[in-house]
């Protein structure tokens, strides 16, 4: 699976829209970009995942670049309770394998 | 949607110990579950991978005696912690994959994790 690339953290103040940015410069044509995201002391949620076009469901919108070898997760109107660590993870849709996490962003939603 | 239950979600325990850690898919069939361990502030770094019916394989530097894992039905994975020493206190966190039919370009589905005190 490709590897990504994300800021360690982010400022964000609440109301306003966050974007979380995901280097995978690496990803094959088969990859897709998924979100996860991890409030503190819980498991991993699942956000959104994306393979070419440009997603958006009632959590977030996912924008991938036309090369594929970038992404952004865009939350539209962060809450305090949006605060937590960010996972881009790219590997293979149908893959029942081995699912690794990189070390993520940490978005700090602040009032 | 598609729910993992993980029991319990804290525990504390005595020095050479055993724990148990129970993951349950409650609306799906899972024939593939992971275990994940996370200190403080660190990533999830992927354990072992559990498979139903056969033994499960595990990622390097992890010790299979230490942590043994049964995928005995569909919907259970059990995560041991064998003589359990302090550095083995960690947050430990399943996940299952929805396959086929279930939305599997979804990824996975997280437990809530446990918090594994060893004192």
């Amino acid at each position: 699976d490709a590897k990504t690339t994300q800021p360690p953290s982010m400022d964000c103040a609440e109301g306003r829209a966050a974007n979380l940015p995901c280097n995978h410069s690496t990803i094959s044509g088969n990859e897709y970009v998924y979100w996860y995201r991890q409030i503190h002391s819980q498991g991993p949620q699942y956000i959104i995942h994306g393979l070419k076009n440009n997603e958006t469901n009632e959590m977030a919108s996912l924008i991938i670049t036309e090369d594929r070898k970038s992404s952004t997760l865009i939350l539209p109107h962060a809450t305090l309770r949006d605060t937590a660590v960010y996972y881009c993870i790219v590997r293979v849709g149908n893959n029942f394998n081995k699912f690794y996490f990189g070390s993520g962003t940490k978005l700090n939603v602040k009032p | 949607g598609a729910v993992v239950s993980q029991h319990p979600s804290w525990v504390i325990c005595k020095s050479g110990t055993s724990v148990k850690i129970e993951c349950r898919s409650l609306d799906f069939q899972a024939t593939t579950m992971f275990w994940y361990r996370q200190f403080p502030k660190q990533s999830l770094m992927l354990m072992a991978t559990s498979n139903e019916g056969s033994k499960a394989t595990y990622e390097q530097g992890v010790e299979k005696d230490k942590f043994l894992i049964n995928h005995a039905s569909l919907t259970l994975s059990t995560l041991t912690v064998t003589s359990a020493h302090p550095e083995d206190s960690s947050f430990y966190i399943c996940s299952a994959h929805l396959g086929p039919g279930q939305g599997s370009t979804m990824g996975y589905t997280f437990g809530s994790g446990t918090r594994l005190t060893v004192v």
